[in-house]
């Protein structure tokens, strides 16, 4: 259990619609990391928030939007959904003190049919 | 441009055996390297990390890796694997920026 935690698992829902996807990092985490996991591009960078603020953007559609809280847990926002949207959806978090150290949730994996 | 590159998508290999996963980087920055694991359903996982020192760097599982300077490589080994070492394997790079970028990953199959 990597102590991150990830809502929900599994999503399926239609073209043109929009979903929220929930990610709660280590307690203690500042850092929290999206990244998009499908069969044809790997896993692509999305973006990553420090204590609130966007501290990174990667290959994020205008269609996604993310936020971290106060209370650092973090959420993806998918809008105008289309087929290609279909994926795994990982967050990942860490202190900062450690480079490279992430680590992941289970994945929100999200279907649109 | 910087890149990371797992040539292997998939390597299959007989019970311990060993076996090396591939990785290779394009980069004229210092850069930190490591190695994550995927198992079925489940999210990554650190293996092992190279940031600086000596350059073979040993891991969980009895997993180590070699960085290579000069071939711009960290090639992921282990001298004998177990059926339970069947996942995916995906070598990263931190370029010296926020993010980590990941290989294509590498589907490793251990036949008994």
């Amino acid at each position: 259990d990597s102590g991150v935690t990830q809502t929900p698992k599994h999503l399926i829902t239609a073209t043109g619609q929009r979903v929220t996807l929930r990610c709660s990092p280590r307690s203690g985490d500042l850092s929290v990391y999206w990244y998009q996991q499908s069969l044809d591009q790997g896993l692509q960078f999305l973006i990553q928030y420090y204590n609130g603020e966007e501290r990174a953007k990667g290959n994020i559609l205008e269609r996604f939007s993310a936020q971290q809280f106060p209370d650092l847990h973090s959420e993806l926002n998918l809008s105008s959904l289309e087929l290609g949207d279909s994926a795994l959806y990982f967050c990942a978090s860490t202190s900062g003190a450690s480079i490279g150290e992430l680590f992941f949730g289970e994945g929100s994996r999200l279907t649109v049919l | 441009a910087q890149s990371v590159t797992q040539l292997d998508s998939q390597v299959p290999v007989f019970e311990e055996a060993p076996v090396e996963l591939r990785c290779n980087y394009s980069s004229s920055v210092s850069v930190y390297l490591f190695w994550y694991v995927q198992y079925p359903n489940q999210g990554l996982q650190l293996l092992l990390k190279y940031l600086s020192g000596s350059t073979l760097v040993k891991g969980i599982n009895g997993f180590e890796a070699e960085f290579n300077k000069s071939q711009t490589s960290f090639h992921l080994r282990k001298p004998s694997v177990h059926i339970s070492d069947t996942a995916e394997y995906f070598c990263a790079v931190n370029f010296g920026n926020e993010k980590l970028t990941f290989g294509t990953g590498t589907r490793l199959t251990i036949i008994p």
